[in-house]
């Protein structure tokens, strides 16, 4: 079974330029979430799907930061336009359903760099 | 507010040797779950184990082996006899609910970078 898969690996930008990442989640998940992971830190949700929903975008920066999940499926979070505090790997995870057990499988991550 | 603390920020040990990774959490629930994440190098995080505030009982798989205290908030894990590749820095993380009838998320603690030396 394929996992989650997550491109680029890796990206570097300038400030002030627009970039996305997208995921691609486990078939058959309904839940899909984004996290920020800093360096030296654990990751920190940004945002939650249900489906193609966004139930949990409480901690988005939304002046430059947006999320879509087109049919419930892959998804693409973009920065527009990219800080120099944007450098940050940023995970993608899936699950079945958001209960309080709920095991998420992450992908490898795309490390941002903004130069 | 949830809260997950692992005091350890890097530990070397060299290969064979046994380690413990600590975790230290909080939670005004009753009901909760923590779960152990492994980052190798590569970048994914990996799913070790799951573990109910219920069930206090110690698992063991393999090499790995958790040890759950309610009393003191503790949910450490131990690597027997360690290996090279089990270097990888390891997440704790607590189960909290958040906006939404029955949604939860992960709350991660800092981790713990584990380097083994051969």
């Amino acid at each position: 079974e394929a996992g989650v898969v997550q491109s680029p690996r890796y990206k570097i930008i300038e400030k002030k330029q627009p970039v996305a990442f997208w995921c691609n989640p486990i078939s058959g998940h309904n839940t899909l979430y984004w996290y920020l992971q800093n360096l030296g830190q654990g990751p920190e949700l940004l945002i939650r799907y249900e489906n193609e929903e966004a139930v949990d975008d409480s901690q988005l920066p939304k002046d430059r930061f947006s999320a879509e999940r087109l049919k419930g499926v892959d998804s693409t979070l973009k920065i527009q336009p990219a800080e120099l505090g944007d450098s940050a790997v940023y995970l993608c995870a899936s699950s079945q359903g958001s209960g309080r057990k709920t095991e998420a499988f992450f992908g490898q991550g795309t490390r941002l760099t903004v130069v | 507010a949830q809260k997950v603390t692992q005091a350890q920020t890097e530990i070397s040990v060299v290969e064979k040797e046994d380690v413990t990774l600590d975790c230290v959490y909080e939670t005004r629930d009753t009901t909760y779950y923590l779960f152990w994440y492994k980052q190798p190098p590569s970048g994914e995080l990996v799913f070790l184990i799951r573990r109910n505030s219920f069930d206090e009982q110690n698992e063991i798989s393999g090499r790995y082996s958790w040890n759950f205290q309610k009393s003191t908030s503790s949910f450490n894990f131990t690597i027997t006899a360690s290996q090279v590749v089990d270097s990888a820095v390891y997440f704790c993380a607590l189960s909290e609910p958040y906006s939404g009838a029955g949604s939860y998320q992960l709350t991660f603690g800092k981790g713990t970078k584990l380097s083994v030396i051969p």
